[in-house]
């Protein structure tokens, strides 16, 4: 079945630091990949997104490359905020309509910034 | 623009108490989904919707009921509380697929099962 395994965390960085977190998948075809972020006490909010292979996603900073030939979709900020604070989720949705609106996330992993 | 509304945000159940954990929406979306977030799991999905009147079972769906009468309204039942159930719960929805698909997540209920 379908599958995400992002790196344990938690991250510790100091600011301005770069940000890479891993993220790989394991789908039948060319599946949808997401990041979300959760601040504290908060919902997930989605990060940024890539739909085919070879395209990049991009938000904030933020950016990530949808590898089909190593089945990644790493996260990466070239230099963080103590705002960037937060928990970080890969996500993906399968192929095929049956999964519209369905996501399998990732363990999640959390980065702290400090000043 | 209120979005996804979850209630209560904290709650507490003795084993075996009932309860139902509400989500609305006002986005006049198809997809609803309840999610459970476990430290070191992720999110797992438990039950999702498609439309008014048609439910499914995700991942986890053991010990849960949900149905959908409106669009709007996404409640998710908990006939007989345990421990397992412990945690946090999130619902979501988004308006379909492709390119444009995002889900829009609750600020989610911390429940505590003793």
């Amino acid at each position: 079945g379908n599958s995400v395994t992002q790196m344990e965390g938690p991250v510790t960085l100091s600011e301005e630091a770069f940000l890479t977190i891993n993220c790989t998948y394991t789908a039948t075809g060319y599946p949808s990949l997401f990041w979300y972020v959760q601040y504290p006490g908060e919902g997930l909010q989605l990060l940024l997104k890539a739909t085919k292979a070879d395209d990049k996603g991009s938000n904030k900073g933020f950016e990530a490359t949808y590898r089909k030939e190593t089945t990644s979709f790493h996260l990466e900020k070239g230099s963080v905020q103590v705002s960037d604070s937060a928990v970080y989720f890969c996500a993906l949705r399968g192929v095929g309509s049956s999964n519209t609106g369905k996501l399998i996330f990732g363990q999640g992993t959390t980065l702290q910034v400090k000043p | 623009n209120a979005g996804v509304t979850q209630t209560p945000k904290f709650q507490v159940l003795k084993t075996g108490q009932s309860m139902t954990l509400q989500c609305a929406q006002d986005m006049n979306h198809e997809y609803m989904s309840w999610y459970r977030q476990d430290p070191g799991m992720g999110l797992r999905l438990i039950h999702y919707s498609v439309g008014a009147g048609i439910t499914d079972q995700g991942e986890v769906p053991n010990g849960y009921n949900v149905s959908r009468s409106t669009t709007e309204d996404f409640p998710l039942r908990l006939l007989s509380a345990a421990p397992s159930q412990t945690s946090v719960y999130f619902c979501a929805s988004s308006y379909g697929g492709g390119d444009n698909e995002k889900l829009f997540f609750g600020s989610g209920t911390q429940l505590s099962v003793l």
